[in-house]
């Protein structure tokens, strides 16, 4: 079985350039989260999704971040305009259900990083 | 707001010896408390759940207690190893309704052969 696959692994923007980070979750997963961890710091909630919905973007920066989670196909975080603050690695988590008793599974991230 | 500190940010410990790790939250009353571990370059992996009615929980050379009344889990590693160098994270999780996980910001721990 396939765990969460995210791709790029690596991602290089010049600022004002727009970032697309793709995330496939687990087979079967209906619920996907999105983590920053900036360099020497720890992973900080972004957005969690449900197929076609978003659940709570309450850890998402207000302007130029946005993600999707379609019925078809992968997870997308898109970032607008990047800035080198946006510089950091971005994980994607899946779980089969919305509980606290539930791990969830990790890719491996996309590191970003701005010129 | 919710707290969670991990003890430490790097912990060095000999090959062999119980390596043991902290994690103290405020502000809320997790039912769960998980914890991870991230190599450099990786993604965190799951290693154990545990449950506010259970006091301990073991998993091979791992072992795990919940103190609700101390807000505090120890994680301990038992027997060490070099291979078990990594940082560690907790993520004390809310019953239901849980729409994400709050991470401490982790413990680094490195295990001299």
């Amino acid at each position: 079985n396939a765990g969460v696959m995210q791709n790029p692994r690596h991602l290089v923007r010049r600022r004002g350039q727009e970032a697309r980070l793709r995330c496939s979750p687990v087979k079967g997963h209906s619920h996907v989260y999105w983590y920053r961890q900036l360099p020497e710091e720890g992973l900080k909630f972004m957005v969690y999704l449900q197929k076609e919905n978003i659940i709570d973007e309450s850890g998402m920066p207000k302007e130029r971040f946005s993600a999707e989670f379609p019925k078809e196909g992968p997870s997308i975080l898109r970032i607008q305009q990047v800035v080198r603050g946006d510089s950091a690695a971005y994980f994607c988590a899946s779980s089969p259900r919305r509980d606290g008793n539930q791990p969830q599974h990790f890719g491996d991230g996309t590191r970003l990083s701005i010129l | 707001s919710q707290k969670i500190e991990q003890n430490s940010e790097a912990l060095n410990i000999q090959e062999g010896k119980t390596a043991t790790l902290t994690c103290n939250y405020t502000n809320y009353s997790p039912a769960y408390l998980q914890w991870y571990r991230q190599d450099p370059g990786r993604g965190p992996v799951f290693l154990l759940l545990i449950r506010e009615n259970e006091k301990e929980k073991r998993k091979e050379r791992l072992k795990v207690t919940f103190d609700t009344t101390l807000k505090q889990s120890l994680f301990h590693i038992t027997a060490s190893q070099p291979a078990d160098s990594a940082t560690y994270l907790c993520a004390p999780t809310l019953q239901g309704g849980a729409n994400n996980l709050f991470f401490g910001t982790g413990t680094r721990l490195t295990v001299i052969p």
